[in-house]
């Protein structure tokens, strides 16, 4: 059974880049089986995707956070990677990892980390 | 970009029909898939590909996807259905993931 797990600091400054590891137990993050993504969840809102990777490197990301994101895999820890630079109190969240079958939906998430922007 | 709606809050008294929608502009050509966000846990997928199920999820949630409107239905509503409830695409026009802002789910 897959299974996710969020990593990374739960702070970061204003301008400086955020970044944050899903490590992957179950399932193999070169399976062909599987999309990897990122959504964001600010405090009371709703959810908002960030970004999807696939084991042949190809990804899509969403257009509104202007160029700022890279995504990532780690096949020596099995693992994918958020960055997220030049960070703003906007960008406060809690970010979720997630597989999908597809690039269409995600199934399962991780428990999802906290990451507040703030000096 | 595309957009998908949802309305804020729907509420329903326990073993009555909860019937959550999600508008879009045709978005019966696409395919919905729809999450549960329990407070302080992460989002789960219990209707994929407008009206299939993951397995574990009850009977009870099913979906359907037609026109300008996708619809969540949740039959024989109990106490632990109240939760977050958000519909999401893949808008093939960007290649990008779009998510509904929700729907609110109150088991009176």
């Amino acid at each position: 059974q897959l299974q996710l797990q969020e990593s990374g600091p739960g702070r970061v400054k204003p301008s400086e880049t955020l970044s944050l590891t899903c490590s992957v137990s179950g399932g193999s993050i070169t399976s062909a089986d599987y999309y990897w993504g990122w959504i964001r969840q600010p405090p009371g809102k709703g959810l908002q995707w960030v970004a999807t990777i696939y084991y042949t490197g190809a990804t899509y990301d969403n257009p509104s956070l202007k160029s700022r994101v890279t995504i990532s895999t780690d096949t020596s820890r099995n693992s994918f990677s958020l960055r997220l630079s030049s960070v703003t109190a906007a960008d406060t969240a809690v970010y979720y990892c997630a597989a999908g079958r597809t690039y269409d939906w995600f199934d399962p998430w991780g428990q999802g980390t906290l990451v507040t922007v703030s000096s | 970009s595309y957009v998908l709606t949802q309305s804020p809050s729907v509420s329903v008294a326990p073993g009555q029909t909860a019937t959550i929608t999600c508008g879009g502009d045709n978005v019966g050509s696409k395919s919905v898939h729809w999450y549960q966000q329990k407070p302080g846990q992460a989002p789960m997928l219990v209707v994929y590909d407008d009206s299939d199920r993951p397995s574990g999820i009850p009977e009870r949630f099913s979906g359907s996807n037609s026109g300008n409107t996708a619809t969540l239905t949740i039959t024989r509503v109990e106490a632990g259905d109240e939760a977050d409830y958000y519909c999401q695409v893949w808008d093939n026009s960007g290649d990008h993931v779009v998510f509904g802002g929700g729907t609110k789910l109150t088991v009176l």
